[in-house]
């Protein structure tokens, strides 16, 4: 059963702590996106990765920190740096960068 | 930066009727794609259309892209209560290999 999974589903975090937001996908695709969206607005870029061992910053990526050690992970770390982190985090993957995407379901990061 | 904006912001109207959705870019691009998310949920993709394109349909949806205007426009026709969903469209641009959205076109449709 193919797909991308985002886990958890709800995540609450702590002012000052570190959290890290977990990503796979098993549709053997090189290009996987994390993005942000605040509630009513569009999705805004944090970090992309084409290929494995290889990532880009995106529009906002400061306050976050991303690894792609292996194809189908791509784990995504909203750090203490990160002055206002409450917010639904999208995951998605594709075939190749700027080809159709495939959403993870996202979790939704709250700081307490 | 957002590359794309999506016109109307919000949109509303009966069942049965046809909704329209439009998208202005700022840079050449590759392809340009439709997707439609339900309230909380994830981003499913409904159409792609490529630079050298200038239509696609997909069964109730049309899409048309001018690439002179850096505009796109997504047709829903006989909608249905179930079409109640936020709209994005997302831009590869030439060279940057990556996808950037839109604001989003909220649509409602009332039974």
């Amino acid at each position: 059963d193919g797909g991308i999974t985002q886990s958890p589903k709800y995540l609450f975090r702590k002012e000052g702590q570190n959290v890290t937001l977990s990503c796979e996908q098993n549709l053997n695709h090189d290009a996987m996106y994390w993005y942000r969206q605040d509630p009513g607005q569009g999705l805004r870029l944090i970090y992309y990765s084409q290929i494995v061992n290889d990532f880009q910053k995106g529009d906002i990526a400061e306050g976050y920190s991303v690894s792609r050690e292996k194809k189908e992970s791509f784990p995504l770390t909203v750090t203490s740096a990160q002055k206002n982190p409450t917010a639904f985090y999208l995951c998605a993957s594709s075939i190749l960068s700027g080809s159709e995407a495939f959403f993870g379901q996202g979790t939704r990061l709250t700081v307490v | 930066s957002q590359q794309g904006e999506e016109d109307p912001q919000a949109l509303s109207i009966q069942e049965g009727e046809n909704a329209t959705m439009n998208c202005s870019y700022k840079t050449s691009i590759n392809n340009l794609q439709w997707y439609r998310q339900n309230s909380g949920r994830g981003l499913v993709h409904l159409i792609l259309i490529r630079s050298n394109e200038r239509e696609k349909h997909s069964g109730r949806l049309r899409v048309t892209l001018d690439t002179s205007k850096k505009s796109s426009s997504l047709l829903i026709t006989a909608s249905r209560a179930a079409d109640t969903a936020s709209y994005f469209c997302a831009t590869d641009a030439s060279g940057a290999q990556k996808l950037v959205f839109g604001q989003g076109t909220r649509l409602t449709i009332n039974p």
